[in-house]
């Protein structure tokens, strides 16, 4: 029972590089979510996708490019990486209910990244 | 938009005491109302969700919430903690309007420590 699986946890980069986070889900979901945690700030979201090939920004899109080219994965890019990106991302997945509204969110462990 | 303020940032507790950790929102629509709890170095878990129905909510490990419309609330509750509720905590809403998509707002945290 898998769930959602974040690769990789943790990365180190240095500014201005670009890397990729893979988010993999086995429910069957139709939603998916990448929310980034800073300390004292909750959890803030920065794309979500609500079916295959479809994506939409949330509240910090800036600085990160998202792709759903299959229902079960979605990835979190970053094209040139700065120290205000480090952070926890956390990728979550979620069922619909009536009228379209997202059940609970499932999430992932983590991924630490460090921008240097 | 909507918003969530968890009152709360800190809740040092004594094991066995009863702890309740507050959450406020603002929205001028209906919303689904969520708790999780995320333990160090792991990613969240629902404690539980009110969707409708009993303003009253049981959810897992003892926890239970109360929606309350009028003071647009939803504090958690547990009548008797233990060491390993030791954690952090979060209030998540999502509006029942389907302008708003499918996502999921969440406060900043409460930590809990749970002393012996």
């Amino acid at each position: 029972n898998a769930g959602v699986t974040q690769t990789p946890k943790f990365r180190v980069l240095k500014t201005g590089q670009s890397m990729t986070l893979l988010c993999a889900q086995d429910m069957n979901h139709e939603y998916m979510y990448w929310y980034r945690q800073d300390p004292g700030m909750g959890l803030r979201l920065i794309h979500y996708s609500v079916g295959e090939g479809t994506t939409a920004k949330g509240e910090v899109p800036d600085g990160y490019n998202v792709s759903r080219l299959k229902k079960q994965n979605f990835l979190l890019g970053l094209e040139s990486a700065a120290p205000s990106q480090t952070s926890v991302y956390f990728c979550a997945s979620s069922y619909s209910l009536a009228g379209g509204h997202t059940g609970e969110l499932f999430f992932g462990e983590g991924s630490r990244l460090t921008v240097l | 938009a909507q918003s969530v303020t968890q009152l709360d940032s800190q809740v040092p507790v004594f094991e066995e005491a009863p702890v309740e950790l507050r959450c406020n929102y603002s929205s001028s629509v209906s919303v689904y109302l969520f708790w999780y709890v995320q333990y160090p170095n792991q990613g969240l878990q629902l404690l539980l969700k009110y969707l409708s129905g009993s303003t009253l909510v049981k959810g897992i490990n003892g926890f239970e919430a109360e929606f309350n419309k009028s003071q647009t609330s939803f504090h958690l509750r547990k009548p008797s903690v233990h060491i390993s509720d030791t954690a952090e905590y979060f209030c998540a809403v999502s509006l029942m309007i389907k302008a708003a998509g499918n996502k999921l707002t969440f406060g900043g945290g409460t930590r809990v420590l749970v002393k012996p």
